[in-house]
């Protein structure tokens, strides 16, 4: 295992739901992302925290919302999904943003499917 | 154009085959080159990562950097059938005073024993 977990690891909602995705990463990073992964897309960045604080939103809708209470923890709240926000996002780690940040750790992602 | 491009195959060989996975990239702007594996149902792991042109190897994979021709090459000698799995090149590049990654849509790749 790489030390991130996420959860759950499937999930289907409905387009008028609420949920939230989960990471936890038990490796001492300071850096965490959350990307989406898309058949035939390459990954896509959507959120950067450092020590907490959001660094970058890569222009995602406000229908994800992003939350790191700690270093450790990161969620993704999502609300009103659309059925092209069906894919796998995938959370990682790295160190730090500025030494090593090219060596990112990532858990196994949540399958996510709206209908 | 996009920043990065790589083939998505899919890729089959025979075990034992000599596999090269290949991307190329735009951007001069980019310092570390990266490729991850990613097996079914997991996340990418890192596999290797190279800095300047050359080469670099470990164990059965090696690869290779060409700046000149934005192009990087992931060789796999004496592949397996556990070598099957979705191959990820990655950039790094320093946005806004952080280094982020840029991947490729991966290629997939299938060893048959």
């Amino acid at each position: 295992e790489t030390g991130v977990t996420q959860t759950p690891r499937h999930l289907v909602m409905g387009m008028t739901n609420k949920k939230s995705l989960k990471c936890e990463q038990h490796l001492g990073h300071n850096a965490m992302y959350w990307y989406k992964q898309s058949a035939k897309k390459p990954l896509e960045l959507m959120f950067v925290y450092s020590l907490e604080e959001r660094v970058e939103n890569n222009s995602v809708p406000s229908r994800f919302s992003p939350e790191c209470p700690n270093s450790s923890h990161l969620f993704l709240h999502l609300h009103t999904l659309q059925p092209e926000d069906s894919a796998l996002y995938l959370c990682a780690s790295s160190q730090d943003l500025w030494s090593r940040s090219y060596e990112q750790y990532f858990g196994p992602g949540t399958r996510l499917t709206v209908t | 154009q996009k920043e990065v491009e790589q083939d998505p195959g899919p890729l089959s060989v025979p075990e034992g085959a000599i596999v090269s996975l290949n991307c190329t990239y735009s951007n001069s702007a980019f310092q570390y080159f990266m490729w991850y594996r990613q097996y079914s149902r997991k996340g990418p792991e890192l596999l290797m990562y190279t800095y300047s042109s050359g080469n670099k190897e470990d164990g059965r994979f090696t690869a290779q950097v060409d700046k000149s021709s934005k192009y990087i090459s992931l060789f796999i000698r004496d592949s397996q059938p556990s070598d099957s799995a979705t191959y990820l090149c990655a950039m790094s590049i320093v946005q806004g005073g952080s280094e982020k990654l840029v991947f490729g849509k991966g290629t997939k790749l299938t060893v048959n024993p």
